[in-house]
């Protein structure tokens, strides 16, 4: 089974701009999560979706959402970026609640 | 909230060796999961073991085997016959049984392998 696979792995982007990142679950998973991860805050939780339905969202601004399609693919998308963005951006899936979560590669996001 | 802490930020071993990574968690639940994740310099996040906070005995996966201690809300990680592959940043991590999928993790330890 292939594993979970997140696009593109490396992004640079400017103050200002917006940018979209992708996840594709394991298949057959229904939950994907995302996670950000900085040297000073460490690894964060973002938000969960489940059946295309954010089901639980971390403590970030507005300028962070998601969405999940019918296929389980997610993305998250970042508005109006920040230096304080950069940062590598996980993604994990699971089969449902009960199950652990199998993390992708991650998308290294830097903000000049 | 529900806070993890690991105060051992670095550690190193000599190979084939044991060693031991600490952590303590903060939560009002009683019904929770509690992870350790393994994350190599490849940054591709591993789960390296798992347990139930319903289950008194430790879990174990092969040289890994954990130390949990509900009363104390400590869930320590004990690495037998250390091999150089086993370098990496290990996190601890707590997820609430109540059916949301957020993991909360600790600041991490960065584990060297001498050989």
């Amino acid at each position: 089974k292939a594993g979970v696979t997140q696009t593109p792995r490396y992004l640079i982007k400017t103050r200002g701009q917006q940018v979209t990142l992708s996840c594709s679950p394991i298949s057959g998973h229904r939950s994907v999560s995302w996670y950000q991860q900085t040297p000073g805050q460490g690894l964060q939780f973002l938000f969960e979706y489940f059946s295309e339905t954010q089901r639980n969202k971390g403590n970030f601004p507005g300028r962070f959402s998601g969405r999940q399609f019918s296929n389980s693919r997610s993305e998250m998308n970042v508005s109006t970026l920040e230096l304080g963005d950069s940062a590598l951006y996980l993604c994990a899936s699971s089969l449902n609640s009960d199950n652990e979560q199998f993390f992708g590669p991650g998308t290294r996001l830097t903000v000049l | 909230a529900q806070t993890v802490t690991q105060s051992q930020p670095e550690m190193s071993v000599q190979e084939a060796e044991t060693v031991t990574l600490s952590c303590t968690y903060d939560t009002s639940e009683s019904d929770y999961y509690l992870f350790w994740y393994k994350q190599p310099p490849s940054r591709q996040m591993i789960l390296v073991i798992r347990q139930e906070a319903y289950k008194q005995q430790n879990a174990t996966e092969n040289r890994f085997s954990v130390n949990f201690q509900k009363a104390a809300k400590s869930f320590s990680l004990k690495i037998s016959d250390s091999q150089l592959g086993d370098a990496a940043m290990y996190f601890c991590a707590y997820r609430s049984a109540k059916g949301a999928q957020k993991l909360v993790f600790g600041q991490g330890t960065r584990l060297t392998i001498n050989p």
